[in-house]
């Protein structure tokens, strides 16, 4: 089945510091890909998507390239901010399948001043 | 405009007792809704889903159960609680291409 798969948290950071999250997924057709951000406290938030292959996502200065080759969505971010600490999830979705979020398990962010 | 809301947004309840929690979707129709689980420490767990009136999936057996009454109804219940039923539960519907809006969630413990 479907699966998405992130590198181990918790991820610490200095401001201004270069970030890559792995992300790899394992799917049967042409999932859409997605990242979602979860600040404390707060509930899931989308953060950038791509729904083919070679597509690029971005949004507040986070990338992430859809890589069929490789099966990979990995987010990266040149200069990240305190502000930028939180829980971020890799996602895919079939909408062939009802339309279901496959999740990774999550990566926690934390970037220190 | 469209809107999901959830509640209630923090829940402690005792072992064995009953559980509900809803949702409810404003200005669409006939959405896909979904009920997801964050346990601590843990990612997100897809629990059930309804493409429509009356229509459940579920993903993994379990001590939870799902029901939608109404088209924008979705509801989520246990006759008796567990210890490993605390988490943070999430409702979601999808927007068609703009992707999965959740709501706010509810933090349930378990005690």
């Amino acid at each position: 089945g479907n699966s998405v798969t992130q590198m181990e948290g918790p991820v610490t950071l200095s401001e201004e510091a270069f970030l890559t999250i792995n992300c790899t997924y394992t799917a049967t057709g042409y999932p859409s890909l997605f990242w979602y951000v979860q600040y404390p406290g707060e509930g899931l938030q989308l953060l950038l998507k791509a729904t083919k292959a070679d597509d690029k996502g971005s949004n507040k200065g986070f990338e992430a390239t859809y890589r069929k080759e490789t099966t990979s969505f990995h987010l990266e971010k040149g200069s990240v901010q305190v502000s930028d600490s939180a829980v971020y999830f890799c996602a895919l979705s079939e909408f062939n399948q009802g339309g279901k979020l496959i999740f990774g398990q999550g990566t926690e962010l934390s970037v220190k001043p | 405009s469209q809107t999901i809301h959830q509640w209630p947004a923090t829940l402690v309840q005792p072992v064995g007792s009953p559980l509900s929690l809803e949702c409810t979707v404003e200005g669409t129709s006939n959405p896909n809704l979904y009920w997801y689980r964050q346990a601590a420490g843990r990612g997100l767990q897809l629990l059930f889903y309804s493409v429509g009136i009356g229509q459940i999936s579920s993903e993994v057996p379990q001590n939870l159960s799902a029901s939608r009454p109404q088209d924008r109804q979705f509801i989520l219940s246990s006759k008796k609680l567990l210890l490993s039923d605390s988490g943070f539960y999430l409702c979601a519907w999808v927007q068609g291409a703009r992707g999965y809006t959740f709501g706010s969630g509810t933090r349930l413990t378990v005690v």
